[in-house]
């Protein structure tokens, strides 16, 4: 069993909807939970970072997370066809060197 | 806006021949991390530095795969010899411990390698 479970989709949804991705953990020491998103051929760019648990919103997206079910979420209102992208969700332990560990992605495609 | 550079951003090499990668993180930066993503998964740690030390190489095929940062800026990844299976994108990042957080790392646009 991976450390970090995500869907890869794809998902396709009509532009203007509001997108739902999740992703799974089995480490309960994680502490920091970030969404990354990479367009295709490019490096990931981060969009949302969180610390423990709670949540945190940044324009049209809110960052989710539970520790207790060890399930994090990002939502996407108004989604744009702009927002057409993979979605990774990352995690690390806290203090130290510590790694990140990347879920396998999202695809998502938002259609006019 | 300061960010990663990475060269080359395409690569395309014969099995069994050496390959090099380089990467210069954002100035002063001094967390540098070395990612293997292949296609349709997650980017995989291959290793982690802090200045010009290796904090983590657990997952670096040693055999083949060397990595150094010897100034404490930019890095070189090299494979030698290349196999089918290390065709992937390789992707470096940078982060800073005075930043909110020591994780909050940011990625070059990567180089695609394609072994035949």
């Amino acid at each position: 069993q991976k450390e970090v479970e995500q869907d890869p989709g794809p998902l396709s949804v009509p532009e203007g909807a509001i997108v739902s991705l999740n992703c799974t953990y089995s480490n309960s020491a994680f502490q920091y939970f970030m969404w990354y998103r990479q367009y295709s051929r490019k490096g990931p760019e981060l969009l949302m970072y969180t610390y423990s648990s709670g949540n945190k919103e940044d324009g049209r997206f809110t960052a989710q997370v539970d520790k207790s079910s060890k399930y994090i979420s990002l939502f996407i209102r108004d989604s744009q066809p702009s927002d057409s992208a993979t979605y990774l969700c990352a995690m690390s332990l806290e203090g130290g060197y510590n790694k990140l560990i990347f879920g396998a992605g999202t695809r998502l495609a938002v259609h006019p | 806006e300061a960010e990663v550079a990475q060269s080359p951003r395409y690569k395309i090499t014969e099995k069994s021949q050496a390959v090099a990668f380089w990467c210069d993180p954002i100035s002063g930066h001094a967390t540098l991390y070395w990612y293997r993503q292949i296609l349709g998964q997650g980017p995989e740690l291959l290793v982690q530095f802090q200045d010009e030390s290796v904090v983590d190489d657990s997952q670096l095929p040693k055999d083949r795969f060397s990595a150094e940062r010897l100034k404490g800026v930019d890095s070189t990844l090299k494979i030698q010899p290349a196999e089918l299976g290390d065709s992937a994108m390789y992707l470096c990042a940078s982060s800073s411990p005075g930043q909110s957080m020591n994780t909050e790392a940011f990625f070059g646009q990567g180089t695609r390698l394609t072994v035949v």
